[in-house]
């Protein structure tokens, strides 16, 4: 069973069109994120939501916006597409430990977005 | 500014020992993470070190000094499917985790 999945694998388009990614987590886990991977490998936050509160990395153009129907999904929808949103969009999910614990992150597989 | 310092890349001969060092500088700090990320797949968890000292998990052990904001994963034994991308992140003041760039670590035969 997949814990953490995203649909598409793979996504090609054209500049200016609008596109959605989905995430779906079957972990039980109370906060989903997502990631935007780019050439240099670096591994950039760009919103995690829990059902209490969105956080968001400012640095995150507003035609960016997650898109959550309920606790097992974030989607993330992206508008006007350019070419610097190219690269690889990483879900993640975690459960909040009341413990102090590690709070451990798991990645879906990973959407790689190609705009032309 | 926080950020995170590891090497870009290391080589390192199957059968050997390596280790890969990571700097950070944060506000706050709640926990560091050791992930490994294969090429073209995702991150998966290695370790955790939120106190000082040494965490051992089969061949992979995980070191933590707070007080140097300072880190290394040390791999034993290593085999071909070691060779992966190790990234450092560390969970910040706020709970938000800071990702260094990770760092290539190629195994020669």
């Amino acid at each position: 069973d997949t814990a953490v999945s995203q649909t598409p694998k793979y996504l090609v388009t054209q500049m200016g069109n609008d596109k959605s990614i989905k995430c779906e987590q079957n972990l039980g886990h109370d906060t989903m994120y997502w990631y935007k991977q780019d050439s240099k490998k670096f591994l950039k936050i760009m919103f995690s939501y829990n059902n209490k509160e969105l956080i968001i990395n400012e640095t995150v153009p507003n035609r960016f916006s997650p898109k959550s129907p309920d606790k097992a999904h974030l989607n993330l929808h992206i508008n006007s597409l350019e070419l610097g949103d190219s690269a690889v969009y990483f879900c993640a999910s975690s459960q909040t430990s009341t413990s102090g614990g590690a709070d451990t992150q798991y990645f879906g597989p990973g959407t790689r977005l190609t705009v032309l | 500014g926080q950020n995170i310092d590891q090497p870009t890349e290391m080589t390192a001969t199957e059968g050997a020992i390596v280790q890969i060092n990571c700097t950070y500088q944060t506000s706050g700090f709640n926990g560091l993470f050791w992930y490994q990320q294969h090429a073209g797949e995702a991150p998966t968890f290695l370790s955790y070190n939120v106190l000082d000292g040494l965490e051992e998990k089969g061949r992979f052990s995980s070191f933590l000094s707070r007080s140097k904001g300072y880190s290394y994963l040390l791999l034993k034994e290593l085999q071909m499917k070691d060779s992966a991308s190790y990234l450092c992140a560390v969970r910040d003041g706020n709970y938000q985790l800071i990702w260094g760039a990770g760092t290539k670590l190629i195994i020669k035969p």
